[in-house]
């Protein structure tokens, strides 16, 4: 079974802080996404991998930003965290059609 | 603009009915469809797929059909069980490229279906 494993399940920052999420997968899979999902929002799309230190924007870019330094890591980066980032943030990777996801992170900013 | 469209927010069937999800698409150059069920605090989970060269597929309680004319898909789950309750989401993908994102899957914005016993 391909794992996709996020690092925190739930993570509280503060106002301004930089924040790291960290995705890993187990399954040399060369896309990878990371979407925030939010009640009568649905996944929204914030930054996309095709391939190592390749990354496109996704819907919701601003105030994100993303590293893939290893095919089986992609980070998610909040520059300086703001509450309107208060969201649950899911990591997936792809091979063929089907997208695994991990467990989720939900961050909550103060 | 959505071009996946889930229009019932939330659903409440009865344990043992049948639960009816929806889901229409707007892009024609859709050719392959997913449902995606997510429990809180867990990722989503892949249920069940069609391609656009079926119009029925089936797997257990679950059964997708596509009507490509209408554009528009749904998801049956017969008999209904409280574990059903979740968030689904349909999802579609294109094989051909555009806009650099070939095959990458756009999501609805899902159903919240509530299983009662």
């Amino acid at each position: 079974d391909v794992k996709v494993t996020q690092s925190s399940r739930y993570l509280v920052k503060r106002t301004g802080e930089k924040v790291f999420l960290e995705c890993v997968q187990d399954m040399d899979h060369e896309n990878m996404f990371w979407y925030r999902q939010d009640p009568g929002l649905g996944l929204r799309l914030i930054y996309f991998s095709y391939d190592v230190k390749m990354k496109e924007k996704g819907d919701i870019p601003e105030g994100y930003s993303v590293s893939r330094e290893k095919k089986e890591r992609f980070s998610l980066i909040l520059e300086s965290a703001s509450t309107n980032q208060t969201s649950m943030y899911l990591c997936a990777s792809r091979q063929g059609y089907g997208y695994t996801f991990g467990s989720g992170t939900r961050l909550t900013v103060v | 603009d959505q071009q996946v469209k889930q229009n019932s927010p939330s659903l409440s069937v009865q344990e043992g009915r049948i639960s009816i999800l929806n889901c229409d698409y707007t892009n024609s150059m859709f050719d392959y469809f997913l449902w995606y069920k997510k429990y809180p605090a867990e990722g989503p989970t892949f249920l069940i797929s069609i391609s656009s060269i079926k119009d029925k597929n089936e797997d257990g309680r679950f059964t997708v059909f596509l009507n490509k004319s209408a554009k528009h898909l749904s998801l049956h789950i017969v008999p209904s069980q409280p574990g059903d309750s979740a968030v689904y989401f349909c999802a579609a993908s294109a094989s051909v490229n555009y806009g650099g994102s070939q095959g990458n899957l756009i999501f609805g914005k899902g159903t919240k279906l509530s299983v009662k016993p």
